[in-house]
């Protein structure tokens, strides 16, 4: 059964950056896609991009592009995603997926979802 | 703005169906068999109902199912049951180059 274990709430001030973790177990590391999606209090699912740890490099969803870096460590088996000069727009729960690049267009499997709230 | 357009919300009654619509373009949900739907219960992550329109993940019971038709989607749900009640979410592959995947907005589902 594949699990992701995301790391913990944060309280980050406006312009600073954020790194939240994702620690995968029961599945393929190195082939399974990995996506970050996030979602603001009382809205919808937005996806920031993903990554296939066997090819390194990431997709970044445009609006993102330059703010956010998403990286996989192998010897660890975990995802991060680091989102930079944060506003109060960005308070919002961030949850890891299995899918969404390469050949797995859908999100099999979900994060327990992070709370990051920007606030000064 | 929600890439993907879904109804806000939508009712029924125990024992009835429901379909709940996701209409997007020829770019996303008109133009690939990658269109996926997620439950969401209050302050839980979103879990995997349909995939490539139709198909059921393993434990999904076949009382959910889903369709297509042009640049629209559609998953029904027949003799809901309380527990149905929950946000539902649908997303596409989309060849937008600013993108990968498109949400809908989500649609609220209650069960009277």
């Amino acid at each position: 059964q594949v699990q992701l274990v995301q790391s913990g709430a944060e309280v980050k001030k406006p312009g600073s950056s954020v790194k939240v973790s994702c620690k995968a177990s029961g599945g393929t590391f190195r082939t399974d896609a990995v996506s970050w999606v996030r979602q603001a209090p009382g809205q919808g699912l937005e996806w920031l991009g993903g990554i296939i740890p066997l090819f390194g490099s990431a997709n970044y969803a445009q609006r993102f592009q330059g703010r956010v870096t998403i990286i996989a460590d192998e010897s660890t088996s975990t995802t991060s995603m680091e989102l930079s000069s944060l506003r109060s727009e960005d308070t919002a729960v961030y949850y890891c997926a299995r899918g969404g690049v390469g050949a797995s267009k859908s999100f099999d499997y979900w994060g327990q979802g992070t709370l990051v709230t920007v606030s000064s | 703005q929600s890439a993907l357009t879904q109804p806000a919300s939508v009712s029924g009654s125990p024992g009835q169906s429901i379909t709940i619509s996701c209409t997007g373009t020829s770019s996303d949900v008109g133009g690939y068999n990658y269109v996926s739907w997620y439950q969401q219960h209050p302050g839980k992550a979103p879990k995997l109902m349909i995939f490539d329109v139709s198909y059921r993940p393993s434990g999904v019971s076949n009382r959910f199912s889903g369709s297509k038709s042009g640049n629209t989607a559609s998953l029904t749900i027949s003799g809901l049951q309380a527990e149905d009640e929950a946000d539902y979410y649908c997303s596409s592959y989309t060849s937008s180059n600013t993108l990968r995947v498109v949400f809908g907005g989500g649609t609220k589902l209650t069960v009277l």
